[in-house]
């Protein structure tokens, strides 16, 4: 069974790190592309930023470049989301997301990351 | 960046009737879409990729359909757990890849 279970959020201050981890299982990890996805309170869903299977390629949303790297460990199956210089509008819960043909076909559970001081 | 218009924003509909939700590109996107659910309180799910395919245990209810910049998911016979909010994605050529603001769906 595919299993993605993010870890990492809570509450920061502005301006301040988080750093977002994402354990798979059931799955080759080193296999697939993810993505990080985020859904503000009561609001829609935005697509943060995605890596290739192996880590090569990484893109994000223009309004996290330069603050926010994704990574990842094949070794240890686990996605990373450092977020550096966050924002009130950063506040979102985060799911870590499996790619399929440009989809994304599994999603963790999230986590809830407020940027408040 | 791609532009995705979703309509309706919400929508009522009873149990057993079909519904159809509209999603509109703001340029063509070449079938590259798919369609979420997402239950209160819960992670999105993958409906459907490519426009029209369906995702594994997916109930063949659901299905997808378009092409160029106009998609639709329709919803075959409705059932209470149907009950969600739906998106859509463009995963077209390179990002941002965007969603379309979401429908409500409640049953009346």
């Amino acid at each position: 069974e595919v299993q993605l279970v993010e870890s990492g959020g809570g509450l920061v201050q502005p301006g301040r790190s988080m750093k977002l981890s994402c354990a798979a299982s059931g799955f080759t990890f080193s296999n697939y592309g993810m993505a990080w996805v985020r859904q503000a309170p009561t609001k829609g869903l935005e697509w943060v930023a995605t890596i290739s299977y192996d880590g090569s390629s990484t893109y994000y949303r223009d309004s996290v470049k330069g603050r926010f790297t994704i990574s990842r460990d094949n070794a240890k199956s686990t996605l990373y989301l450092q977020m550096n210089s966050l924002r009130s509008e950063d506040t979102a819960t985060y799911y870590c997301t499996r790619e399929l043909m440009g989809a994304w076909d599994y999603w963790g559970q999230g986590v809830m990351v407020t940027v408040s001081s | 960046d791609i532009q995705m218009t979703q309509s309706p924003a919400s929508l009522s509909a009873s149990l057993g009737e079909t519904v159809t939700i509209e999603c509109l590109a703001s340029e063509d996107i070449y079938s590259n879409l798919a369609w979420y659910q997402q239950k209160p309180g819960k992670s999105p799910q993958l409906l459907i990729y490519y426009a029209n395919s369906l995702n594994d245990g997916v109930p063949s209810r659901f299905s997808g359909s378009g092409s160029g910049t106009q998609y639709s998911l329709k919803i075959n016979s409705l059932q209470s757990e149907d009950v969600s909010i739906y998106f859509c994605q463009q995963n077209y050529d390179s990002p941002p890849w965007t969603f379309g603001g979401g429908t409500k769906l409640e049953l009346k």
